[in-house]
């Protein structure tokens, strides 16, 4: 099955330790997405990539950090840095076309709490 | 920001009836796109409509999109239990080749048995 994944899906933090989040598509997409969403919230967007190594902050990039080395896996790394990184993560797939890009395909979500 | 707004924030209605919901945004886009989120899931997308277009269906989905008011809708009919989720509207920017979309905060669709 073609598709998106993440895990885990919960993740529990202590304060001061940094946690990575998982993200893997079969699509054969080259753009790749990190979203953080509050209760209540829309979606903000951390980073995104368009190509394998090659990445770019979002409008929420403090206290994260992201990786493509591959094209299949875009990991979310949560630093200590990120002072209320309680929130539910998701990952994202597109494929670029004429005009644009086409519709995001979106994971199940990773639920990160911080104790 | 060009971050799309979704009115109204909250919506419940009864079984069988229409639910719209409205987006606004700020700037000129290449498309506009529909999706749902059930509580605790991933978001699905629903439709896209290019800013060429001025309405599509899908099902029991129906979108328009005024690019004069910068504004869209989302009209599902003869909503079900099932439609129960948040619906989110989120723009492409004209201009854009980096294909991130702005999200707004969402409506919260209840319907109700």
């Amino acid at each position: 099955d073609g598709g998106i994944t993440q895990s885990p899906k919960y993740l529990f933090r202590k304060e001061g330790q940094n946690v990575t989040l998982s993200c893997e598509q079969n699509l054969n997409h080259d753009a790749m997405y990190w979203y953080r969403q509050d209760p209540g919230q829309g979606l903000r967007l951390i980073y995104y990539s368009q190509i394998v190594n090659d990445f770019q902050k979002g409008d929420i990039a403090e206290g994260y950090s992201v990786s493509r080395e591959k094209k299949e896996s875009f990991p979310l790394t949560v630093t200590s840095a990120q002072k209320n990184p309680t929130a539910f993560y998701l990952c994202a797939s597109s494929t670029r076309a004429s005009g644009g890009y086409n519709e995001q395909f979106f994971g199940p979500g990773t639920r990160l709490t911080v104790l | 920001s060009q971050q799309g707004e979704e009115d109204p924030q909250a919506l419940s209605i009864q079984e069988g009836e229409n639910a719209t919901m409205n987006c606004s945004y700020k700037t000129s886009i290449n498309n506009l796109q529909w999706y749902r989120q059930n509580s605790g899931r991933g978001l699905v997308h629903l439709i896209l409509i290019r800013s060429n277009e001025r309405e599509k269906h899908s099902g029991r989905l129906r979108v328009t999109l005024d690019t004069s008011k910068k504004s869209s809708s989302l009209l599902i009919t003869a909503s079900r239990a099932a439609d129960t989720a948040s619906y989110f509207c989120a723009t492409d920017v004209r201009g854009s080749t980096l294909g991130r979309l702005y999200f707004g905060r969402g409506t919260q669709l209840t319907v109700w048995p």
